[in-house]
């Protein structure tokens, strides 16, 4: 099965702890991404990586570190900065980068939902 | 920045009704796509229609671009239960997403 997949579902942190979201991809795409969503609000973007070894910051990146180490592989931690955490984060892949006048697809994971107590 | 803007922000229709709801975007774009995202899931790629494209059809779905006004609508015919969802347009400048329209199909 080709696909995006986040886990866990469900993370619950004590305040103060940093904690990694897991993204993974199949479908051989260069571009991945990690997108927060708050109830009710849309996406807002938080990293992009275009390719191995690179990422860029997107509008929300404050509190948050990646790393693209594999093309696969688009990990996010939530560090003890980011002052209100608690959201449904998003992991997404294309099959090459936007912002360029080359849009492509964006496939989405399932999504991590995260509780901070 | 934020480029798409979905309009309404809820809509609740009967089944079997079309459904209809827009998106305003402020810059130039290359195209814009739309995405479907059922509760608590993740987002589902409908269709993108392309800058010089003034209607495009998939199904159910038909999607305008109007670039001279900056938007576009998304109508979905004989809606049925199924198609209760969040409804959110992007631009392809970084993919930059509204707040969606939250669609509700009652039986």
């Amino acid at each position: 099965d080709g696909g995006i997949t986040q886990s866990p579902k469900y993370l619950f942190r004590k305040e103060g702890q940093n904690v990694t979201l897991s993204c993974e991809q199949n479908l051989n795409h260069d571009a991945m991404y990690w997108y927060r969503q708050d109830p009710g609000q849309g996406l807002r973007l938080i990293y992009y990586s275009q390719i191995v070894n690179d990422f860029q910051k997107g509008d929300i990146a404050e509190g948050y570190s990646v790393s693209r180490e594999k093309k696969e592989s688009f990990p996010l931690t939530v560090t003890s900065a980011q002052k209100n955490p608690t959201a449904f984060y998003l992991c997404a892949s294309s099959i090459s980068k936007t912002g360029d006048g080359n849009t492509d697809t964006q496939y989405f994971g399932p999504g991590t939902r995260l509780t901070v107590l | 920045s934020q480029q798409g803007e979905e309009d309404p922000q809820a809509l609740s229709i009967q089944e079997g009704e079309n459904a209809t709801m827009n998106c305003s975007y402020k810059t130039s774009i290359n195209n814009l796509q739309w995405y479907r995202q059922n509760s608590g899931r993740g987002l589902v790629h409908l269709i993108l229609i392309r800058s010089n494209e003034r209607e495009k059809h998939s199904g159910r779905l038909r999607v305008t671009l109007d670039t001279s006004k900056k938007s576009s609508s998304l109508l979905i015919t004989a809606s049925r239960a199924a198609d209760t969802a969040s409804y959110f347009c992007a631009t392809d400048e970084k993919l930059v997403f509204g707040q969606g329209t939250r669609l509700t199909i009652n039986p």
